[in-house]
């Protein structure tokens, strides 16, 4: 069975960088499209980008310049980066498989809050 | 404000069947973009519960259901237990926002 684990700092401050990865086990990052999505009381589950394991990306044009998705087939994982925090990107930020349809496996979660 | 509507919360009584809509527009659902549904439990991630519409993934119970129509869809769940009680999420593609977009959500109460 797939699994999923996302790792990162927890606590941020505004203006700061976000740097989330997702480790995949029991399963391969290759010939796969892999999504970053967040929750938030405010704004519920928002679809943030996704990323196939040859590396081309695609972005929610509402985040505008602020999101990179990368990965890395050696360590079987993909990551996140996203610029400029504000307290509105206070989330728990989920790994995903899955690109534009559904989304068949997920990770458990890790809160982000951002504060200034 | 989701871009796909759901009711905030739906009850039923253990055994009973309820619905859950979910209603987009032209640009979404009535485009022609697939549904898909999740179950939620609190602090948990989403878990899939049907995909493409219609179809349940391995190992979901066919108490689940899902069905669509022009540019609403509904989950259905029958013989309520009360182990369903969750949010439940609708989930599409919106081709002017070009984004994957979600619902507000419903809270299933079993009574």
């Amino acid at each position: 069975q797939m699994q999923l684990q996302e790792s990162g700092p927890g606590l941020m401050k505004t203006s700061e960088s976000l740097s989330l990865t997702c480790t995949v086990s029991g399963g391969s990052v290759n010939s796969n499209y892999w999504s970053w999505i967040r929750q938030s009381p405010g704004k519920g589950l928002e679809w943030i980008g996704f990323i196939y394991y040859s590396g081309n990306t695609k972005y929610n044009p509402s985040f505008g310049n602020r999101v990179t998705i990368s990965v890395d087939t050696s360590k079987n994982q993909f990551s996140l980066r996203l610029i400029s925090l504000t307290a509105a990107d206070t989330a728990v930020y989920f790994c995903a498989r899955g690109s534009t349809g559904d989304f068949d496996f997920w990770g458990q979660g890790t809160q982000i809050t951002v504060s200034s | 404000q989701s871009v796909l509507t759901q009711p905030p919360s739906v009850s039923g009584a253990p055994g009973q069947r309820v619905t859950i809509s979910c209603t987009g527009n032209n640009s979404n659902i009535g485009a022609g973009y697939d549904v898909h549904w999740y179950q939620q439990f609190p602090g948990a991630a989403p878990k899939l519960l049907i995909y493409g519409n219609t179809n349940r993934p391995s190992g979901v119970s066919d108490r689940f259901s899902g069905s669509k129509s022009g540019a609403s869809t509904s989950l259905a769940i029958s013989g309520l237990q009360a182990d369903d009680e969750a949010a439940y999420y609708c989930q599409s593609y919106d081709g002017s926002l070009s984004a994957v977009v979600f619902g507000g959500g419903t809270k299933l109460a079993v009574l």
